[in-house]
């Protein structure tokens, strides 16, 4: 447990409508992610961040965008969200020691209907 | 491109055997880390091993051990003594160091019989 908390961890919303999921770690690391799982293809990365203000693309971006005004927290925002966003968002820490790591919260489930 | 694969979907072993789960990846860095992630029916992503690249050693933690073949771009993941909370989707993952991208394969059901 890397102290990592995910919210809302499970979403039911309809298409067309905004979403934002909420990704807050209490150690201060720099580095943070978020992926999406859906069957038959893994976790596929959709933006990271790598300090305050600083973010960047990742495989999956496309209908998403991030922001990161503090050091815990990591916002993903489904602008309109789609049936294709249907899926299990998973926000991840990456660890400066330890052979650079990864920790995952939880996940949120999000159904878009 | 880094790319991982795990070719295998889904399989089983009776608990108290021993099983191993495949993983080959394709890079030309030399410098890397691979991992193994166990992901139980929690949902919950939980780290099982971890090895890095420039190490001829193969890693182990507890039942877990892995197979690193660098030349080979190998890196399986043997599991002994099975136990029924081995049971769970188990995923590869690779990250380049310096990069900080995590490039992950699509998984291996594995489900252990009791």
């Amino acid at each position: 447990d890397a102290g990592i908390t995910q919210s809302p961890r499970h979403k039911v919303t309809e298409t067309g409508t905004p979403v934002t999921l909420r990704c807050h770690q209490t150690e201060n690391h720099r580095y943070m992610y978020w992926y999406r799982q859906d069957p038959g293809h893994g976790l596929r990365l959709i933006h990271y961040s790598y300090g305050v203000k600083d973010t960047d693309k990742g495989e999956v971006s496309d209908g998403y965008s991030v922001s990161r005004s503090k050091t815990e927290d990591f916002l993903l925002t489904l602008e309109s969200a789609t049936s294709s966003q249907t899926s299990v968002y998973f926000c991840a820490i990456r660890s400066g020691g330890a052979g650079d790591t990864q920790y995952f919260g939880p996940g949120t489930r999000l159904t878009v209907l | 491109a880094q790319t991982v694969t795990q070719s295998q979907p889904e399989m089983s072993v009776q608990e108290a055997e021993t099983v191993t789960l495949s993983c080959t990846y394709d890079t030309s860095e030399n410098n890397y880390y691979l991992f193994w992630y166990k992901q139980p029916p929690s949902r919950q992503m939980i780290l099982v091993i971890r090895q890095e690249a420039y190490k001829q050693q193969n890693a182990t933690e507890n039942r877990f051990s892995v197979n690193f073949q660098k030349a080979a771009k190998s890196f399986s993941l043997k599991i002994s003594d099975s136990q029924l909370g081995d049971t769970a989707m188990y995923f590869c993952a690779f990250m380049k160091i310096g990069t900080y991208k995590y490039i992950f394969g699509t998984g291996t059901r594995l489900k252990v019989l009791a």
